[in-house]
């Protein structure tokens, strides 16, 4: 069975500091991955998503990028963090691109102060 | 601007009765509509789709009802039960662009 990673489950950065945040799937291969955010009191809004190693689209222009160095790691990363990248990210998978139904990974909880 | 609306931020039901959650889209090319389910500091945990070509589709407790003359889908639950209240996503995604495109989001309590 596939199953989706995601760490640290809660982070504290000041402003200006750089961010990592790792997401790795199991149990399948070639599969799409996707960078989400929850802002407080809204809904999942899609920033990254990736059909492939090194393959990256952007959403939405933002302090943020993505990369995907292995078939099944997808890194989201900052070299300055913003007050406004507070927010829980969540990485979800899916099998193809298309009607496929995209599985979610426990979330990391970003806190910038 | 918002392609998926969920326009109740929070819905309160009686144990055992039943849940209605609704949903409105613009956008006549989503082609397949899928609800999530999400607990605080959780991912949200994959319900239940339905196909546009489609207008029901059940899974034990939970229906899904698209009306594409409307642009409205809905969730049903029933019965209720205490362990349902989250919040619950709508979302809808078309074949060429494989994106998921989510609603606001509705908080469902279940009373005992």
């Amino acid at each position: 069975s596939q199953t989706i990673h995601q760490w640290p489950a809660t982070l504290v950065q000041p402003v200006g500091s750089p961010l990592s945040l790792e997401c790795t799937v199991e149990g399948t291969s070639n599969p799409n991955l996707y960078w989400y955010r929850q802002a407080a009191g809204r809904g999942l809004q899609l920033l990254f998503y990736s059909v492939g190693i090194g393959q990256i689209s952007s959403e939405v222009p933002q302090n943020l990028s993505a990369s995907r160095p292995q078939d099944r790691q997808f890194i989201l990363s900052s070299k300055k963090l913003l007050l406004s990248d507070s927010g829980f990210y969540l990485c979800a998978w899916s099998v193809h691109r298309g009607r496929e139904t995209q599985y979610f990974g426990p979330g990391t909880r970003l806190l910038v102060l | 601007d918002q392609q998926v609306k969920q326009n109740s931020p929070s819905l309160s039901v009686q144990e055992g009765r039943i849940s209605i959650l609704n949903c409105d889209y613009t956008n006549s090319m989503f082609d397949y509509f899928l609800w999530y389910k999400k607990y605080p500091a959780e991912g949200p945990t994959f319900l239940i789709s339905i196909s546009s070509i489609k207008d029901k589709n059940e899974d034990g407790r939970f229906t899904v009802f698209l009306n594409k003359s409307a642009k409205h889908l809905s969730l049903h639950i029933v019965p209720s039960q205490p362990g349902d209240s989250a919040v619950y996503f709508c979302a809808a995604v078309y074949s060429n662009t494989g994106k998921l495109i989510f609603g606001q989001g509705t908080t469902l309590q279940v009373k005992p």
